[in-house]
Order: C-alpha cells, then structure tokens, then sequence
C-alpha cells in the first residue's frame, strides 16, 4: 500500500515569493489529488493529476510518474495563499477508493 | 451547483451518546467516502459508499456505520461516543470509477466532552 511523504512541513515566505512543495509516494497511482485547507476549514480540491502539469491561476501542479513525484507550485505569492497545502493518492495505487494524505505543508505568506 | 454540503457545521455530544452525520454530494456524483480528521493530523479514511453498499472500510470499529440514500446522500452514525472521537469529519463524493477527482465538503466539528 501507498505511503507518502510531504516536503517541507512548515514553509514561511515573504509576499511576492514563489512557493514549492514537494510530494513524493511510494506506489504507481491513477491520480493525485493537491488539496488546501485553511485553518479549521473543511478541505478544498486544487487540482487532481495523472500526468504532465495542470495551472489554475498562480497555482501549478506538476507530477513525474516515473519519478512518482509530484510539485505544488505557487507564483507570486500572497498572504491570502496561507494555509495547510495536502497532496493525496489511493492508498492501493490504481484502485478507485480511499485515499491517503500527506502530513500536509502549513504555509505562512507574510506581508 | 452546491457543491459537497454536509450538516451540522458543528456538534458538541456527550460521551456514550450515539451521533449522525450527513452528506449531500455534488451534483451527479454517485459515490461518497468519509473521513476523520484528529487536530493535527491528516484525514482517515473510514468506509466509502457506492450504490449503497459500503465497497470500502479503513480501520475503524464497528462503532462507527453508515448508510447511503438511493439519492446519493449518505449518513456517518458514530455509536458509544468516546472523547477520541472528537474530530472533523469529511465527507468526499466523486464519480465511481478509478482516478475520479473527489470533491470535499466543509466539514462537520465533532466535539465529545
């Protein structure tokens, strides 16, 4: 079964600034799913991926299959992009079905 | 399109008492999973509903069931509440299939005293 690990786990930066996290999972998935989640919010879906690179606004997603990597990117940032940023993928790798989540990157964008 | 709803936002209970959860899934989605989220931590999956028949379960006691409405809907009943149980539970629908986006609700903040 899937494991996966999330870099960094805390990450503070200055407004303007552009922003990776990393993830990085043990088993060969259909997708994975970045998520973000404000403090005491329920969780919302960023982009969901099974190759190449997605881009929604100053956000970009980037995954290697073959690497089973996968990059959060965030361009010019601001202090509304805080929030605990989580990539997630099938706990049993092609199956449809419950996924397991990272620890989770907490991102603090300073003014 | 509503998006994921689920209800209440919040719910304080006593432990021993037994609680219902409900989930209103994106429109058109047919299958809803549920998740526990201790402080801290991240999301675990608990069980999935498809066709409303549970086709998954993580490792959670037989204290905790659910049910999924021929509309889609689903409820999570958590029986013999303890103070651990005190989470944010989320629920997710999605397309059935493999590699289908899920789609979260905001949550509801389960507080066991």
């Amino acid at each position: 079964k899937n494991e996966v690990e999330q870099s960094p786990q805390n990450l503070t930066a200055q407004e303007g600034e552009f922003i990776t996290i990393n993830c990085s999972y043990s088993v060969g998935i259909s997708a994975l799913h970045w998520l973000q989640q404000h403090p005491g919010g329920g969780i919302v879906s960023l982009f969901m991926l099974s190759s190449g690179k997605k881009k929604h606004g100053r956000l970009i997603a980037t995954i290697n299959i073959q690497e089973k990597h996968s990059s959060l990117h965030i361009t010019a940032s601001h202090p509304r992009d805080s929030a605990v940023y989580i990539c997630a993928v099938p706990l049993y790798g092609g199956s449809q079905g419950n996924l397991i989540f990272g620890k989770g990157t907490k991102l603090s964008v300073k003014p | 399109d509503a998006g994921v709803t689920q209800s209440p936002t919040h719910l304080i209970k006593t432990r021993g008492q037994q609680v219902t959860l409900r989930c209103s899934p994106k429109s058109g989605h047919d299958t809803v999973s549920w998740y526990q989220q201790a402080l801290g931590q991240g999301p675990q999956f608990i069980f999935q509903y498809y066709e409303e028949e549970e086709r998954q379960r993580g490792n959670f006691p037989d204290r905790f069931s659910g049910h999924q409405f021929p509309n889609y809907s689903s409820e999570l009943n958590v029986n013999a509440l303890l103070l651990g149980d005190s989470a944010l539970y989320l629920c997710a629908s999605s397309f059935w299939g493999v590699g289908k986006e899920a789609f979260f609700g905001q949550g509801t903040r389960l507080t066991v005293v």
